[in-house]
């Protein structure tokens, strides 16, 4: 079975500085789908990015960056010019290619100080 | 579009008792899933269903029951509450096939609490 850790369940961060948030997974598979989430106190499940695993190119949405080490495992999120509207719980999610199901990590808290 | 819609937002229950959660998506979608939110744990996934009259057990599916009658509705059953299922729930669906840009919908969440 796939695993999905986040070793970090708080962060914080200085309002425009740069976070990473760490996730690791675990799986035999080579074809699958690695997200990040965003959680606000809203409960509202918001996809932040999506990173294919037979990319090797990281992806990347407008401050939302990854670093993806496939052979390591690692799928780190990297958040530039950090925002208020920013603070939320994030998750790090995972999924085979030929299902629809995700396996989530525990969550990672981030705090964004003014 | 409505998107996907979970009825009721909060509930509370006494143990025992039972209740249904409602789940409805008018995308179309052929993928539907219930997920469990618990403090410190993510989102565990409860039963699916890749269509109608077809569903299957996820992670943790014990104290449960789903049907899918239709392509829009994918209801979730609790027949005897119990504490250890205080959680949140979230109602999720999408396209079966893998599509450039296909991503799972997910409801709003209801807050159960059983006491």
């Amino acid at each position: 079975a796939q695993t999905v850790t986040q070793s970090q369940p708080e962060m914080s961060v200085q309002e425009a500085e740069t976070v990473t948030l760490s996730c690791t997974y675990d799986t035999s598979e080579s074809d699958y789908y690695l997200f990040w989430y965003k959680q606000p106190p809203s409960r509202q499940m918001i996809l932040v990015i999506r990173q294919e695993a037979y990319k090797q190119q990281n992806a990347t949405e407008n401050r939302f960056s990854v670093n993806f080490q496939k052979a390591a495992k690692s799928f780190s999120l990297k958040i530039s010019d950090s925002q208020l509207g920013d603070a939320a719980m994030y998750f790090c999610a995972y999924q085979l290619t030929a299902g629809n199901m995700l396996t989530f990590g525990g969550g990672t808290r981030l705090m964004v100080k003014p | 579009n409505a998107g996907v819609t979970q009825t009721p937002k909060f509930q509370v229950l006494k143990t025992g008792q039972s209740m249904t959660l409602q789940c409805a998506q008018d995308m179309n979608h052929e993928y539907m899933s219930w997920y469990r939110q618990d403090p410190g744990m993510g989102l565990r996934l409860i039963h699916y269903s890749v269509g109608a009259g077809i569903t299957d057990q996820g992670e943790v599916p014990n104290g449960y029951n789903v049907s899918r009658s239709t392509t829009e509705d994918f209801p979730l059953r609790l027949l005897s509450a119990a504490p250890s299922q205080t959680s949140v729930y979230f109602c999720a669906s999408s396209y079966r096939t893998r599509q450039a840009n296909e991503k799972l919908f997910f409801g709003s969440g209801t807050q159960l609490s059983v006491l």
